[in-house]
């Protein structure tokens, strides 16, 4: 059974201080690796998605970093507005399926 | 611009009722999902479609039922609405094509069952 871990699950950070979200991933078969931006009462917006190993995507302030067992969501130099919920999913090979980690919620004091 | 729509943002209804939540994509994406999220349990998937009048069981289809008569619309069905499905449901849609590809989601609908 596929199974998503994201830490922490929540982190309060000043505007300007730099972090990382950790997602670790049990999957048979990787067949990507999604991340995805919750705002309160809103549905996930999509990020980025990793197919491999090594693999770097980066929008902004945000970079996101793909091993074989875990994924981390950098951020660097946060804004308030990137104050949400960060989503991590993985898919398997062989079905249509995404596993869901339960989020970290992020928070940029001014 | 990719655009999944849902035709509630808030629904209140009774134990018992029969309840429809309708999700629209304007993508000709294939693939539709609902999902319910509940806090602390994160998203679960309660069925998904991969064709018009195809669907599939996700992990907790108790208590559900769908319904893909048109590529573009994916409706979730409660028979009979129980307290226990108070949530935010989310609708989303994908691409069937070589390699993976990502979700997109509606809004959300945030069930009341009283």
């Amino acid at each position: 059974e596929d199974q998503v871990t994201q830490s922490p699950e929540a982190l309060r950070l000043q505007e300007g201080e730099s972090s990382s979200l950790n997602c670790s991933y049990t999957v048979s078969g990787l067949r990507g690796l999604f991340w995805y931006r919750q705002d309160p009462g809103k549905g996930p917006e999509f990020l980025f998605t990793l197919y491999s190993a090594g693999e770097e995507k980066e929008k902004e302030r945000l970079k996101a970093t793909l091993t074989k067992k875990e994924s981390f969501l950098h951020i660097t130099a946060p804004k308030p507005e990137d104050s949400a919920t960060y989503l991590c999913a993985v898919g398997n090979f062989g079905n249509e399926k995404l596993t869901f980690g339960t989020g970290t919620r992020l928070t940029i004091i001014p | 611009d990719v655009k999944v729509t849902q035709s509630s943002r808030y629904l209140v209804k009774r134990t018992g009722e029969k309840v429809f939540l309708e999700c629209v994509q304007d993508m000709d994406h294939e693939n539709m999902f609902w999902y319910r999220q509940d806090p602390g349990l994160g998203l679960r998937l309660i069925y998904f479609s991969y064709d018009v009048k195809m669907k599939e069981k996700g992990d907790i289809p108790e208590g559900y039922s769908v319904s893909r008569e048109k590529k573009e619309r994916f409706s979730l069905i409660l028979e009979s609405a129980s307290t226990n499905q108070t949530s935010m449901y989310l609708c989303a849609s994908s691409l069937e094509r070589e390699g993976w590809v990502e979700q997109y989601f509606g809004p959300g609908t945030r069930l009341t069952v009283t």
